[in-house]
């Protein structure tokens, strides 16, 4: 069974710029969550998402946002991009809300603002 | 609101040699708890868990965690640490219903040397 696929793994963009990143959950896993991991603030929360609806939401400005399709794959999209945005963003996905069991992450999306 | 607190950023070992991580949690409600394994440039792996049940939780390569309520502690152990177990190991914590938000420590940097 594949894992959870990030694309793309590495980007660079320049402030002002906006940024889409994908993920691809597990095979029959209909639940994602975004985390942002810098040296600086570790691993945050972003969002969750179940059924194409936001379950949950970190702290974070509006600038960040997200969305699930209905095959479970979701987007995240961060506009304006400021330097602080260089980070390694990361998919997490899980079977359902309620499972209460691990988070399987992909291997992150590396993004670096100019 | 849940904090989690490791306390050591950095644990230089010698291979064989015992490690003990620390991880302390707060919380006023009922947490599930989770160590998660970073590779170098690769995603988080779930290592062990604690849900319910018996308090000592282990992993299939050697490493073990305690939970103490009492202490609000779930600090890990490996009684002879390999090369291989070099990596970032992060302690967190999920509230009931909101699994896919962990709230994670800023990591311990376990460095094993020869």
């Amino acid at each position: 069974k594949a894992g959870v696929t990030q694309t793309p793994r590495y980007l660079i963009k320049t402030r002002g710029q906006q940024v889409t990143l994908s993920c691809s959950p597990i095979s029959g896993h209909r639940s994602v969550s975004w985390y942002q991991q810098t040296p600086g603030q570790g691993l945050q929360f972003l969002f969750e998402y179940f059924s194409e609806t936001q379950r949950n939401k970190g702290n974070f400005p509006g600038r960040f946002s997200g969305r699930q399709f209905s095959n479970s794959r979701s987007e995240m999209n961060v506009s304006t991009l400021e330097l602080g945005d260089s980070a390694l963003y990361l998919c997490a996905s899980r079977p359902g809300p309620s499972d209460t069991g691990e988070l399987f992450f992909g291997e992150g999306s590396r993004l670096t603002v100019l | 609101a849940q904090s989690v607190t490791q306390l050591d950023s950095q644990v230089p070992v010698f291979e064989e040699a015992p490690v003990e991580l620390r991880c302390n949690y707060s919380s006023s409600v009922s947490v599930y708890l989770f160590w998660y394994v970073q590779y170098p440039n690769q995603g988080l792996q779930l290592l062990l868990k604690y849900l319910s049940g018996s308090t000592l939780v282990e992993s299939i390569n050697g490493f073990e965690a305690e939970f103490n309520k009492s202490q609000t502690s779930f600090h890990l152990r490996k009684p002879s640490v390999h090369i291989s177990d070099t990596a970032e190991y992060f302690c967190a914590v999920s509230v009931n219903n909101q699994g896919g938000k962990l709230i994670f420590g800023q990591g311990t940097e376990l460095s094993v040397k020869p």
